[in-house]
């Protein structure tokens, strides 16, 4: 059971913003919200994470509501590079394995 | 690059051979993850070790499976007597747990493409 919830799939142009949206209504207060996304044939490639604040690193900016029911994955100018499928997953802090869910099919087109 | 290193990164074989998947971690980390990932689906756990010590064990890893990581440096995984439902990628990736650092993210190979003719 993945317990996060996303859009089976998603398109953005290229050089626009692309926003990831991910519900994880049943988070705990120790669980993590994980980024990874998989490009076409490679493994899973760790984008970002948070718990509670917003964080940004060279990647994207990661949004976290308040309430910690939901949060967003931003790719400030996508690229057609960017084409992939995006997992969020929650994760305990001192867990050990990743539970993946089906993930967004992120398209960037011209 | 000092990633995670997956070897083969192809794998054909005929059913009810064994095959044998290599995986060399980052050097410093001290945990390392089996995963497998059937065409559509996001990966499934496997196993885990913590340095030499095998921690945990998926119900996926039948008994046909044996993963072992002798030095806590790289690790293989092994499928006896192979199936058609084996066919699959396997994923490795690894991790650096504790310390000064806290817990650090899973970082994943290329992975292995077994197909089973």
């Amino acid at each position: 059971d993945a317990k996060t919830t996303q859009p089976p799939s998603m398109d953005c142009a290229e050089g626009r913003a692309a926003n990831l949206p991910c519900n994880h209504s049943t988070i705990s207060g120790n669980e993590y919200v994980y980024w990874y996304r998989q490009i076409h044939s490679q493994g899973p490639q760790y984008i970002i994470h948070g718990l509670k604040n917003n964080e940004t690193n060279e990647m994207a900016s990661l949004i976290i509501t308040e309430d910690r029911k939901s949060s967003t994955l931003i790719l400030p100018h996508a690229t057609l590079r960017d084409t992939a499928v995006y997992y969020c997953i929650r994760f305990p802090g001192g867990y050990n394995k990743l539970i993946f869910g089906a993930g967004t099919r992120l398209a960037v087109h011209p | 690059d000092t990633g995670v290193s997956q070897d083969p990164r192809h794998k054909i074989t005929k059913r009810g051979q064994n095959v044998t998947f290599r995986c060399d971690p980052i050097s410093e980390h001290n945990r390392l993850y089996w995963y497998r990932q059937t065409l559509g689906q996001g990966p499934e756990f496997l196993t885990y070790f913590q340095n030499e010590a095998q921690l945990e064990k998926s119900r996926l890893l039948s008994d046909r499976f044996s993963a072992e990581r002798p030095k806590g440096s790289f690790s293989t995984l092994e499928i006896q007597r192979t199936e058609q439902g084996d066919s699959a990628m396997y994923l490795c990736a690894s991790s650096l747990v504790g310390g000064r650092s806290g817990n650090q993210p899973q970082h994943f190979g290329d992975g292995t493409r077994l197909s089973i003719l």
